[in-house]
């Protein structure tokens, strides 16, 4: 089945801790996307890949790193600088890099700071 | 920059009525593109309809539909003959050439039964 998948599902953290959050597709996609969910508000865009070895930062980039090592994965790392790091994070890709193609999403992962 | 503004937090209908949830957005550009997506309970992304700025046509997709009204920024989505399963949160999203997504708030839309 092609799609996205991401992991963990549920992520739970110490302060002070970093964590990385997978995100993985075999749809071929050259694109991918991070976004970040909080209760009651839109999606906003962390980081964003648009070709293997290079990815730009989104609005919300402080405190969060990636790498694009491979075209089908786009890891996320939470790091202990990002001052509020509980949300759901979602990943997505698109076909094409540069245009106006569609975002296709993976399940989530909900990470929360103990 | 550009924003997009869902004006109704939450929404409700009867099973098998229509209800239709608003959009707005705030652009200077001429080309862009306008998206509706869904997210259930499970809170998995589910694209609903894509509409081109160009196309003057509504787009459908089978009970949706969209009224997209570009002198007056507006992009509403209309469903009919809601279903039990169209119980979600709605996010109103634009796209200029990039692919950068804009996401409005969100409206819960309850479907009654």
């Amino acid at each position: 089945d092609g799609g996205i998948t991401q992991s963990p599902k549920y992520l739970f953290r110490k302060e002070g801790q970093n964590v990385t959050l997978s995100c993985e597709q075999n749809l071929n996609h050259d694109a991918m996307y991070w976004y970040r969910q909080d209760p009651g508000q839109g999606l906003r865009l962390i980081y964003y890949s648009q070709i293997v070895n290079d990815f730009q930062k989104g609005d919300i980039a402080e405190g969060y790193s990636v790498s694009r090592e491979k075209k089908e994965s786009f890891p996320l790392t939470v790091t202990s600088a990002q001052k509020n790091p509980t949300a759901f994070y979602l990943c997505a890709s698109s076909i094409d890099s540069g245009g106006t193609d569609t975002q296709y999403f993976g399940p989530g992962t909900r990470l929360t700071v103990l | 920059a550009q924003t997009v503004t869902q004006s109704q937090p939450e929404m409700s209908v009867q099973e098998a009525e229509t209800v239709t949830l608003s959009c707005t957005y705030d652009t200077s550009e001429n080309n862009y593109y306008l998206f509706w997506y869904k997210q259930p309970p499970s809170r998995q992304m589910i694209l609903v309809i894509r509409q081109e700025a160009y196309k003057q046509q509504n787009a459908t997709e089978n009970r949706f539909s969209v009224n997209f009204q570009k002198a007056a920024k507006s992009f509403s989505l209309k469903i009919s003959d809601s279903q039990l399963g169209d119980t979600a949160m709605y996010f109103c999203a634009f796209m200029e050439y990039g692919n950068k997504l804009v996401f409005g708030a969100g409206t819960i839309l309850r479907v009654k039964s």
